[in-house]
C-alpha cells in the first residue's frame, strides 16, 4: 500500500520570504501522479500543484513550484514570496495511475505566514 | 459557478441516530467520492463511486452507506452515529476515476456526535 509521509507538522515563514514543505512516498508503482492541496481556515480543499511521475521537470504555478526526486520518492513544494493568504494547512497526496480512488493523502503541514 | 456543494455544514447527532449528508455536483463529473478528515490526520476515502449507478468502498467505510442517486448526487448516511464518526465529512467530484483528475471539493460538514 502506498504512504505519504509529511514530517513537519507545522511551520512558519515570514511574509515575502521562501519556505518549502517536506513530503515523501512509498510505493511499487512507476507510473503515478503526486500533489499539494491546500486547506485554508474555510476549509475549502485547494490544489496547488500536480506533477505526473514520467515527466522529468519540475511543476511549477506561479509562486508555487515542486522538487520532484523520483529515485529518493521525494516530493517538496516551494512557496516563493510568501503572502499572508499562503496561511493554511497544505497536504501532499498520491495517485497511482488508473485510480482516482486510490488518492492517499499525508497527514498535512500547518504553515503559518507572518506578517 | 457552485461545483460541489455540500449540505448541512455543521450538525450535532447523539449517538445512535441517524442522518444523511447530501452532496451535488454541477460540473457533469461522472466521479464522486467521500472523504472524512480527523484532527492530525490526512483525508481518508470512506466511499466513492467511479460512475453512476456504481459504489465502492474505501479505506474506511464501517458505518456508512451511501447512494449514487443520480449523476449529479451522491449521498452519504450513518444509520446510527457513534463518536468515532464525529469528524469533517467532504464531497469530491471528477470527470473520471483515471489516475491523473483533478479532484474538486466541497466546503465540508463538521458532524459531532455526542
Amino acid at each position: 500500500a502506498q504512504t505519504v509521509t509529511q514530517s513537519q507538522p507545522e511551520m512558519s515563514v515570514q511574509e515575502a520570504e521562501t519556505v518549502t514543505l517536506s513530503c515523501t512516498y512509498d510505493t511499487s508503482e512507476n507510473n503515478y501522479y503526486l500533489f499539494w492541496y491546500k486547506q485554508p481556515p474555510s476549509r475549502q480543499m485547494i490544489l496547488v500543484i500536480r506533477q505526473e511521475a514520467y515527466k522529468q521537470q519540475n511543476a511549477t504555478e506561479n509562486r508555487f513550484s515542486v522538487n520532484f526526486q523520483k529515485a529518493a520518492k521525494s516530493f517538496s513544494l516551494k512557496i516563493s514570496d510568501s503572502q499572508l493568504g499562503d496561511t493554511a494547512m497544505y497536504f501532499c497526496a498520491f495517485m497511482r495511475e488508473g485510480g482516482s480512488e486510490k488518492l492517499v493523502f499525508g497527514k498535512g503541514t500547518k504553515l503559518t505566514v507572518n506578517p | 459557478n457552485a461545483g460541489v456543494t455540500q449540505t448541512p455544514k455543521f450538525q450535532v447527532l447523539k449517538t445512535g441516530q441517524s442522518m444523511t449528508l447530501q452532496c451535488a455536483q454541477d460540473m457533469n463529473h461522472n466521479s464522486m467520492y467521500w472523504y472524512r478528515q480527523d484532527p492530525g490526520m490526512g483525508l481518508r476515502l470512506i466511499y466513492y463511486s467511479a460512475s453512476e449507478g456504481t459504489t465502492d468502498k474505501g479505506e474506511v467505510p464501517n458505518g456508512y452507506n451511501v447512494s449514487r442517486l443520480n449523476k449529479r448526487e451522491f449521498s452519504l448516511r450513518l444509520e446510527s452515529a457513534a463518536p468515532s464518526q464525529t469528524s469533517v465529512y467532504f464531497c469530491a467530484s471528477s470527470m473520471s476515476s483515471a489516475g491523473n483528475e483533478k479532484l474538486f471539493f466541497g466546503s465540508g460538514t463538521q458532524l459531532s456526535v455526542l
